[in-house]
């Protein structure tokens, strides 16, 4: 069956870094892509952006330029989301996706189980 | 980038009650629409997607409609599970902007 698990909760200071990974089984890695959502305490669904898990190119929504970065290990089916400069108001969970497409559209059929990030002093 | 505007965003139902949430997208998407229900402290999870198909597994109670600009999705008789939030997302181009959502709760 398909699964996505991402890692443990992470508490951060501001300034440093992290970095939280998905790990896919149950279907072959490279065939689909992978999307990443933000989602801040009390809020709503953000969609931060998608990386092609053939050519590694990734895509960034508005705002999520510079201080983040997708990555992959496809040799282990695993995505990766890196968030530099940390900052308290980054403290959200973060969720993967895995992003099918055909002909009737393309839309995030299973997810991770979100990894909670907070960012305090 | 594509706006989506979900309405209302909250609603008390009964159990038994017909619930209708519409979103609304600032450009013609044609049919590049999915829908998700999230539960606290869990994942979204797909419900319907190119509009109007049902996702595997997703009780038939669920329906979705609309084309272009408008859509809806109609929770026929609502059931305790079915009390959630409810978020639309545009698949047409980047970025795949959520609506912000629709929390549906009991009465």
């Amino acid at each position: 069956q398909v699964q996505l698990e991402q890692s443990g909760s992470e508490l951060k200071r501001p300034g440093a870094s992290v970095k939280v990974s998905c790990q896919a089984s149950g279907y072959t890695f490279t065939n689909y892509a992978i999307n990443w959502v933000r989602q801040a305490p009390g809020q709503g669904l953000e969609w931060m952006g998608r990386i092609n898990t053939v050519t590694g190119e990734p895509t960034y929504a508005q705002g999520f330029t510079g201080q983040f970065v997708f990555s992959l290990d496809t040799s282990v089916s695993t995505a990766f989301l890196q968030i530099t400069s940390l900052k308290t108001e980054d403290t959200a969970i973060f969720y993967c996706a895995r992003e099918y497409y055909d002909s009737s559209g393309s839309y995030s059929d299973y997810w991770g189980q979100g990894t909670l990030v907070t960012v305090s002093s | 980038d594509i706006q989506m505007t979900q309405s209302p965003s909250s609603v008390s139902a009964s159990v038994g009650d017909r619930v209708t949430i519409t979103c609304r997208a600032s450009q013609t998407i044609s049919s590049w629409l999915a829908w998700y229900q999230q539960k606290p402290g869990k994942a979204p999870k797909l419900l319907i997607y190119a509009a109007s198909n049902l996702q595997s597994g997703v009780p038939s109670r669920f329906s979705g409609s609309g084309s272009g600009t408008d859509f809806t999705l109609t929770i026929s008789s609502l059931q305790p599970e079915d009390f959630a939030t409810y978020y639309c997302q545009h698949t047409n181009t980047f970025p795949l902007t959520f609506g912000g959502g629709t929390r549906v709760d009991i009465k």
